[in-house]
């Protein structure tokens, strides 16, 4: 498994701001995701993070309105850029640690409200 | 499209047994898994099914029929602790998760 941390843990936030997420692992990983899961819904895929490579974006999400970072094996940022109200959500960093490509590990996530 | 079907709620009496199950139509079949999440916190993973059958792991136990989508996750015993939700999700061919909506269990003493 894996240890991760995230930070911040929750932030209020004015419509129009950004605002970048911090996801740090105790370990070496290959494979770092970002999710947003907005109330009582599931986990929706924003996009992978590989070191050493641009993002791969899913449908629906931009690397524009999300630049992500990937400066090594063990952290990641993810910027929610000019924030609207619906931008509100929990993000959810999460890995794959190196060495067993199924299984993925959360992050406490950050709770985000956008004004 | 890539579907995951499972019940939005379900009830159950401390003590008792439950099925929360899950179907699914994705592209490719690389895995189910079962996560449980808290509400407030992060998905921590349960299990992982790659082959037809029943996997047990202490009060919790997995089953995955492939030739029919179709698993379960049956918790045993159930606690006050286990209220919850209980996530499905499928690695499609691309090694990508396909996530269910989540399955509420609410137990009541």
């Amino acid at each position: 498994s894996a240890v991760i941390s995230q930070k911040p843990s929750r932030d209020i936030c004015q419509r129009g701001t950004s605002l970048t997420i911090q996801c740090q692992v105790d370990s070496q990983v290959t494979m770092m995701f970002w999710y947003r899961q907005q109330p009582g819904q599931s986990l929706t895929l924003i996009a992978t993070a590989n070191q050493g490579s641009e993002a791969t974006y899913e449908s629906g999400f931009v690397i524009d309105k999300f630049p992500i970072s990937r400066p090594n094996l063990t952290f990641s940022t993810l910027t929610v850029s000019n924030m609207s109200p619906e931008d509100s959500s929990i993000y959810l960093c999460s890995v794959e640690p190196s060495g067993y490509q199924e299984t993925q590990y959360f992050g406490p996530g950050t709770r985000l409200l956008v004004l | 499209g890539q579907n995951i079907d499972q019940p939005t709620e379900m009830t159950a009496t401390e003590g008792a047994i439950v099925q929360i199950n899950c179907t699914y139509q994705t592209s490719g079949f690389n895995g189910l898994f079962w996560y449980q999440q808290h509400a407030g916190e992060a998905p921590t993973f349960l299990s992982y099914n790659v082959l037809d059958g029943l996997e047990e792991k202490g009060r919790f136990s997995s089953f995955l029929s492939r030739s029919k989508g179709y698993s379960y996750l049956l918790l045993k015993e159930l606690q006050m602790k286990d209220s919850a939700s209980y996530l499905c999700a499928v690695m499609d061919s691309n090694y990508q998760l396909i996530w269910g909506a989540g399955t509420k269990l609410i137990i009541k003493p």
